[in-house]
């Protein structure tokens, strides 16, 4: 069945590169995603990657897509406690549904 | 652009009580709208998919009964907790698609807390 693994815990220093991992089942995904989730707030859209391309750049953040290997990577140069909260990478599936994983949770320590 | 609205932010309610939470998509006509809930450190769980002018479709599990959804415009859906017990307390996220890159676009969340 559809599946997305992440871990479930990341802890950098401030400066430092993130990066965070996500492998998943479904080869048919058209497009792949990246969310952010601070605490008590919605998801927003960190960028997404269309599953031809093998990697996407938007300032600070860089998406490596493997389809090979089905994994799906997000590096955040120079992180910021700013960028402390939890990120959810999804696929979707032929029904346009999104299948999330379980999201990392980034700490930054000063 | 693509922003998206819920109202309301977090919500108290009585057991027995229904509670109408609203999602709009502010900026862009959502051709699909989708309502998840979110259980505290857990990932987002697909409740339904709800396309304006026809019936949700509910994923295996969901009471239809129970949650009431309605979406009638291209900017507008609602989700209605029907005789809402503690149980039901959660976190409740809408989302919204215009269609581009399948892309969907997140509300801000619903606490619900029933006592």
């Amino acid at each position: 069945g559809e599946d997305v693994e992440q871990s479930l815990f990341l802890s950098v220093r401030e400066g430092d590169s993130s990066v965070i991992n996500c492998t998943y089942t479904d080869s048919s995904s058209t497009y792949l995603y990246w969310y952010k989730q601070e605490p008590g707030a919605g998801l927003q859209l960190l960028t997404y990657i269309f599953s031809n391309m093998d990697m996407k750049q938007d300032q600070r953040l860089t998406v490596l897509l493997n389809k090979k290997d089905k994994h799906l990577s997000l590096r955040i140069a120079d992180t910021q406690t700013g960028d402390s909260a939890i990120y959810f990478c999804a696929e979707n599936n032929q029904g346009g549904k999104l299948i999330f994983g379980q999201g990392t949770e980034l700490s930054v320590k000063p | 652009g693509a922003v998206v609205s819920q109202h309301p932010s977090w919500v108290i309610c009585k057991s027995g009580t229904s509670v109408k939470i609203e999602c709009r998509s502010l900026d862009f006509q959502a051709t699909t709208m989708f309502w998840y809930r979110q259980f505290p450190k857990q990932s987002l769980m697909l409740m339904a998919t709800s396309n304006e002018g026809s019936k949700a479709t509910y994923e295996q599990g969901v009471e239809k009964d129970k949650f009431l959804i309605n979406h009638a415009s291209l900017t507008l859906s609602t989700l209605t907790v029907t005789s809402a017990h503690p149980e039901d307390s959660s976190f409740y996220i809408c989302s919204a698609t215009s269609g581009r890159a399948d892309t969907q676009y997140f509300g801000p969340g619903t606490r619900l807390t029933v006592l």
